[in-house]
């Protein structure tokens, strides 16, 4: 089975706390795992990808083939970060499937 | 001013009624994809299609129908079979033949409200 996990709804945290959004995945095979972003007000957009070993607005995301998971982390959260993040995983037929989301909400 | 475009931006329907919902892209991009988005459930694919003339049903295809007659366009019909169709439709594409890196690109989306 194909499936995504994100087992939080709302993660909130102070401006400047470290944030980790967890995403675990189940995949047979050799995963290709994403992290989207969606912003108030707009559309739903690409953040990172595993296979680039990026870093991106000061997040990043390392794959954990062992404990089969791709949590996306930042050291110091800011107002700006607050959103809705998605983890993603490229599945057969070029389809990504999608995890439930988690809503990142950002205090002063 | 290219990318994914989605009309129109709210939508109201009664009960009983089939409404199309417009999904055109210019980023030449072979596959293209129609989600659906509720809140707690994450983005449910609901119908792809990878070239032209052809689509496949993705997870939530009951109720729903698509056209794949042109490249850059790839209409969804909510129809009357859907029995909730009141939600946040997304649009997206991807060029799938790129070696290398693989991103799906969204439209703005597409809130369908039916009562």
């Amino acid at each position: 089975a194909q499936r995504v996990t994100q087992p939080e709804k709302l993660l909130s945290v102070f401006k400047g706390a470290p944030v980790e959004l967890k995403c675990n995945y189940s995949y047979s095979g050799s995963p290709e795992l994403f992290w989207y972003v969606q912003y108030s007000r707009q559309r739903l957009q690409l953040l990172l990808r595993h296979i680039s070993r990026e870093s991106i607005k000061g997040f990043t995301a390392d794959l954990n083939k062992g404990e089969t998971s791709f949590h996306l982390k930042k050291p110091f959260a800011q107002e700006e970060d607050s959103a809705m993040y998605y983890c993603a995983l490229r599945g057969t037929g070029n389809k990504l499937v999608f995890g439930a989301g988690t809503i990142l909400r950002v205090k002063s | 001013d290219g990318g994914i475009t989605q009309s129109p931006k709210y939508l109201f329907r009664k009960e009983g009624q089939n409404v199309t919902l417009s999904c055109e892209q210019n980023l030449n991009h072979d596959a293209m994809y129609w989600y659906r988005q509720d809140p707690g459930q994450g983005l449910r694919l609901i119908y792809y299609s990878q070239i032209v003339n052809d689509f496949q049903k993705g997870d939530i295809a009951e109720g729903y129908s698509v056209s794949r007659e042109k490249k850059e366009s790839f209409p969804l019909t909510v129809t009357s079979a859907q029995k909730n169709p009141t939600a946040f439709y997304l649009c997206a594409s991807s060029n799938h033949k790129a070696s290398g890196y693989y991103e799906q690109y969204f439209g703005p989306g597409t809130r369908l409200t039916v009562t």
